[in-house]
């Protein structure tokens, strides 16, 4: 498999669930990203990981915990979300890291939360 | 006042014409410039980049950027069916950071 891969492709989710977002790229980069897409708004960068480092933490609200265990692999925790948490999340990857690199996102979770 | 600015659209574009996408954006110190494509339903592909003040072209695609008036644009010469999607302008402001516009649908009408 090629590319950045996202999973689940969509879930629904109660205010009280917890469930957790996968990202896995296969394209041997250093920097993973988490951004969250709404409806008619600009993209979010919430979460950045370089060399499995937390480097940018957008004032993300608590309720949403990213982990990164290596380089290819990018976890977002979600618990007690609102529902205007609702959104596309998107995961994306670079070579380094750096705002001029390309990055390349993967599919997207459409999380709905009830 | 936002960041990046984009009309949101739609554009309606005829087919063979050239559609023209505009963006400004607040930071002066802002320093390279992204054009990313998004088809409905998929997620978003990088198309063009800018650094200098001028054009660059790409294929069908020119970007044009005038750090002075703070707009970067993007046209699509002979626009096809298949351009149809939104286009996000995104760019790096002066704390390095990656800002978003909210995107210009673009529909390609045959």
């Amino acid at each position: 498999e090629t590319g950045v891969t996202q999973t689940p492709r969509h879930l629904v989710m109660g205010m009280t669930n917890k469930k957790s977002l996968k990202c896995e790229q296969h394209l041997g980069h250093n920097a993973m990203y988490w951004y969250k897409q709404s409806a008619k708004k600009p993209l979010e960068l919430m979460f950045v990981y370089n060399f499995k480092e937390q480097t940018e933490n957008n004032s993300v609200p608590s309720r949403f915990s990213p982990e990164c265990p290596n380089s290819s692999h990018l976890f977002l925790h979600l618990h007690t979300l609102q529902p205007e948490d609702s959104a596309l999340y998107l995961c994306a990857s670079s070579q380094e890291g750096l705002v001029t690199d390309t990055q390349y996102f993967g599919p997207g979770t459409r999380l709905t939360v009830l | 006042q936002k960041e990046v600015e984009q009309n949101s659209g739609p554009l309606s574009v005829p087919e063979g014409a050239i559609a023209s996408l505009n963006c400004t954006y607040s930071d002066r110190g802002s320093q390279s410039f992204f054009w990313y494509r998004q088809y409905s339903g998929k997620s978003p592909e990088l198309i063009m980049f800018i650094y200098s003040n001028g054009d660059k072209e790409d294929g069908r695609f020119t970007a044009q950027l005038n750090k002075a008036s703070q707009y970067v644009s993007l046209l699509i010469r002979d626009s096809q069916p298949s351009d149809s999607a939104t286009y996000l302008c995104a760019v790096e402001d002066s704390w390095g950071k990656l800002q978003f516009g909210a995107g210009t649908q673009v529909v390609v009408t045959p």
